[in-house]
């Protein structure tokens, strides 16, 4: 089955500093990307969807600046959450779509970001 | 808005009962409802899909079900086992985007 890896899974940083996270699919091609954020025993909440060679589209709400995204290949989307503060500490979950399986999403592993 | 909701937040059941998860929405029928399933701390797995024309999906002990008219699905586990445990998620399509609800956690109880 298709499979998606997100790197780091688990990344703790100072505040004001810059995480990436990398979101990967291993063995299709990704024109869409899906970015989430969950937190405790809450349901996912996507923030932005993610185009090949496009920019991202941001959910109302969501501070574009504050969180980067770049899909500039078919297999890999990068989330950057800028000048990280405590409130940014959760749990980012990626998904691709592939599109030889209609309109199902395959998640990554997930990555815990911790801000301290 | 295209809401969906999950109505159980927590579902505890005796190993090997039938589980059945509620899922309803509302506004208009998506093409899709989707079942995925997420354990602590991982991203969540695709289960099963149901297309707006069928009726009833299976997949082992799995089974879904998609009713336009009241606007919901049901999802069932049967002969449940410990394993089973987990948050189920149903997700609905609006075109390219997905939205999902709060889950519903299961817990089977040996």
């Amino acid at each position: 089955g298709a499979v998606v890896s997100q790197h780091p899974s688990r990344v703790i940083c100072k505040s004001g500093t810059s995480v990436k996270i990398e979101c990967r699919s291993l063995d299709f091609q990704a024109t869409t990307m899906f970015w989430y954020r969950q937190f405790p025993k809450k349901s996912l909440m996507l923030m932005a969807t993610s185009n090949e060679g496009s920019k991202a589209t941001y959910e109302q709400g969501v501070e574009k600046d504050k969180f980067l995204i770049n899909h500039a290949s078919l297999t890999l989307s990068t989330l950057t959450v800028t000048s990280a503060h405590p409130e940014d500490s959760s749990f980012y979950i990626c998904s691709a779509m592939d599109y030889q399986s209609p309109y199902t999403q395959y998640f990554g592993p997930g990555t815990r970001l911790t801000v301290l | 808005s295209q809401k969906i909701e999950q109505n159980s937040e927590a579902l505890n059941i005796q190993e090997g009962k039938t589980a059945t998860l509620t899922c309803n929405y509302t506004n208009y029928s998506p093409a899709y409802l989707q079942w995925y399933r997420q354990d602590p701390g991982r991203g969540p797995v695709f289960l099963l899909l149901i297309r707006e024309n069928e009726k009833e999906k299976r997949k082992e002990r799995l089974k879904v079900t998609f009713d336009t008219t009241l606007k919901q699905s049901l999802f069932h586990i049967t002969a449940s086992q410990p394993a089973d445990s987990a948050t189920y998620l149903c997700a609905r399509d609006t075109g390219n985007q997905f939205y999902f609800g709060t889950g519903t956690s299961l817990t089977v109880i040996p």
